[in-house]
């Protein structure tokens, strides 16, 4: 059973606007959220993480935003770039050693 | 700059072998994973180690089997190799909690 969800399975966006990713979770013990971006052939790389005592985190491009009580985080990409197209997994941790990973969604980027 | 290596980009074995799946990371983390992608499962944890020597099953354990005897490596195994084992097989390592997670480049397994 998916603890992390991602409803949409791609998205296409035109260059120079955003892109937003949202991401839903089902276990209320989760208190660490992060994104990674994933091109093919390649392992995922970490791209931005926010913990459950904030609902905001910015970085550059980037910034995720939390909402405990909906349980639901989302990732705002602005403004989207070419090199954005990428497939993104959305995950998740309590306070154990283990991250639970959404299935992601592919983000095609239109020149 | 964090380097998570796996011994293969791509695979090919035949069902009934033992595959060994080797990963070595430069960093000193006492954390380590294997993972699996599969198209529209994301990815789900095989095995974990938290420290040298120790493991625990993550969600899909079954025809797996792992090894970690010295801090920079861990192994995974593949017991009697299925077709339902073909997959992408992922790496990982961390420092401590809460912290991200850093992956290797992945290794292609084609189980016929």
């Amino acid at each position: 059973d998916q603890q992390v969800k991602q409803n949409s399975p791609s998205l296409s966006v035109q260059e120079g606007r955003i892109s937003i990713l949202n991401c839903d979770y089902t276990n209320s013990m989760f208190d660490y959220f992060l994104w990674y971006k994933k091109y093919p052939a390649e392992g995922p790389t970490f791209l931005i993480s926010i913990s459950s005592i904030k609902d905001k985190n910015e970085d550059g491009r980037f910034t995720v935003f939390l909402n405990k009580s909906a349980k639901h985080l989302s990732l705002h990409i602005v403004p989207s770039q070419p090199g954005d197209s990428a497939v993104y997994f959305c995950a998740a941790s309590a306070t154990d050693y283990k991250l639970s990973f959404g299935a992601g969604t592919t983000v095609t980027v239109r020149a | 700059d964090v380097k998570v290596t796996q011994s293969s980009r791509y695979l090919v074995k035949r069902t009934g072998e033992k595959v060994f799946l080797e990963c070595v990371q430069d960093m000193d983390h006492e954390n380590m994973f294997w993972y699996r992608q599969d198209p529209g499962l994301g990815l789900r944890l095989i095995y974990f180690s938290y420290d040298v020597k120790m493991k625990e099953k993550g969600d899909i354990p079954e025809g797996y089997s792992v090894s970690r005897e010295k801090k920079e490596r861990f192994s995974l195994i593949l017991e009697s190799a299925s077709t339902n084992q073909t997959s992408m097989y992922l790496c990982a390592s961390r420092q401590a909690l809460p912290g991200e997670q850093y992956f290797g480049p992945g290794t292609r397994l084609t189980v016929t």
